[in-house]
């Protein structure tokens, strides 16, 4: 099975912030690679698929780039509407997410 | 408007059954795959299971393999997830999503609002 780590776990910064989040599988999966955000008590969106395409509808604020084993999400300014918690998640060989970055405003 | 509703969660006794609908709207159902991934409160999403078009396969992830099923009902717009000989380890909140082809692989793109499943005696 192909396990996704991601960091940091948590994750605080100030409003207009440009914030990183990196997430790295144990074995090549191309660019098969999303980002999810998940705000407090609500349903997963996606944001990001194929490492850096961006979603329909999703703020051009969010990026994301890497490929193979290394992956990153962007938000180039950092917006009290992104409070959430964010998952990479392979889609190479199965589905698998990694365990989630939590990100807050200072 | 993509709008998926799921349903049929609640409190069961450990080895019983219980069975979950995702009821699809503003989309043409039956030409998309439909997934379950469950997200214990607080914990990571974990996949568990997908039906596929236009063949209908199915897979299951290793730890509900044998125990849920999961089939659809393309005159109905929803698809079900039976899920036998529960167990604690079950309990979490279950999302139907909405598979789609992104970029040569097939993932999920809109997900519900889930349904809440508790396993305690």
């Amino acid at each position: 099975d192909i396990q996704m780590t991601q960091s940091p776990s948590t994750l605080s910064a100030s409003v207009g912030d440009r914030v990183t989040i990196t997430c790295r599988a144990s074995q090549s999966i191309s660019s098969y690679l999303a980002w999810y955000q998940q705000r407090p008590g609500k349903a997963p969106k996606l944001l990001i698929y194929k490492a850096s395409s961006l979603q329909s509808g999703v703020p051009s604020r969010f990026s994301g780039g890497g490929s193979g084993t290394e992956f990153t999400l962007t938000i180039s300014s950092l917006q009290p509407d992104d409070v959430a918690t964010y998952y990479c998640q392979q889609y190479d060989d199965y589905w698998t997410f990694g365990q989630g970055t939590k990100v807050d405003i200072k | 408007q993509v709008h998926l509703v799921e349903s049929g969660g609640g409190v069961v006794q450990p080895g019983r059954s219980l069975r979950l609908s995702c009821a699809a709207s503003g989309f043409v159902f039956s030409v998309y795959s439909i997934h379950w991934v469950r997200q214990v409160p607080g914990k990571e999403l974990e996949w568990v299971a997908v039906i596929s078009i236009p063949d209908t396969n199915l897979f299951y992830s290793d730890s509900v393999k044998g125990r849920f099923t999961i089939s659809r009902d393309n005159s109905k717009n929803t698809v079900y997830l039976q899920m036998n000989t529960l167990r604690p380890e079950d309990t979490a909140v279950y999302y139907c999503a909405r598979g789609a082809d992104l970029g040569g692989h097939p993932t999920q793109d809109y997900w519900g609002q889930g349904t809440l499943v508790s396993v305690s005696s």
